[in-house]
């Protein structure tokens, strides 16, 4: 199956910075890769996604960029705010199949 | 707002007790996913149902637990007998084609 690797596990920045988080994968037939944000207590949630057929993906503040090539892809945050503070998860999969999930990157927002 | 619904949010049990644990996925998601987060393990996959039907439920010991969708509005995790070990955060999952989105969980300790 899938193994999702993810780097780093922890990681703090400033308030204004960026935050960047990678994952490698395994599986050369995975097309698609969502990424978590997890807030204490709570329930990870979708704050992005990308499909293989992209290489890049923005919203906002965040973006996502993928290297099908090297089997890579990342987790851009820029202007990190201190409510960015969470785990952050990435995962790995082929549509319709389970999720395989990094094994988080928990980020500090230091104001 | 469509969301996944879990409860309880939280049980205490005594070792050896069963524990039912309840999902109510997003209408008209025709997947659903039970996972386990540990700080060891991280997020694992227990089972997931697709139209209902199990599709995997490799992740899952079998002598104790069990997993069932009686309908499409309702997911069950069933553990019996519960062990000090099974203590963790359980989420469920749902899913459309690609996407999935988790409830909030479901806190057991087994004591």
């Amino acid at each position: 199956g899938e193994n999702v690797e993810q780097h780093p596990s922890t990681l703090s920045v400033q308030e204004g910075d960026s935050a960047v988080i990678k994952c490698t994968y395994s599986d050369s037939a995975s097309n698609y890769f969502p990424w978590y944000k997890q807030e204490l207590g709570k329930g990870p949630q979708l704050i992005i996604d990308i499909r293989s057929n992209v290489g890049e993906k923005k919203d906002q503040r965040i973006a996502v960029t993928l290297n099908k090539t090297a089997k890579h892809f990342s987790l851009h945050i820029t202007e990190t705010q201190p409510e960015d503070s969470a785990v952050y998860f990435c995962a790995g999969t082929v549509t319709g199949n389970q999720f395989y999930f990094g094994t988080g990157t928990s980020l500090t927002v230091i104001p | 707002d469509a969301r996944v619904t879990q409860t309880p949010r939280h049980k205490v049990t005594e070792m050896g007790q069963e524990v039912t644990m309840r999902c109510q996925p997003i209408l008209g998601h025709n997947t659903v996913f039970w996972y386990r987060q540990t700080m060891m393990q991280g997020l694992e996959l227990l089972a997931y149902f697709r139209n209902r039907a199990p599709l995997d439920d490799s992740g899952m010991p079998k002598d104790r637990f069990s997993a069932e969708m009686p309908d499409a509005t309702l997911a069950t995790l069933k553990i019996q007998p519960s062990e000090p070990r099974d203590s963790a955060v359980y989420f469920c999952a749902s899913g459309g084609h690609t996407e999935a989105f988790f409830g909030q969980g479901t806190r057991l300790t087994v004591v």
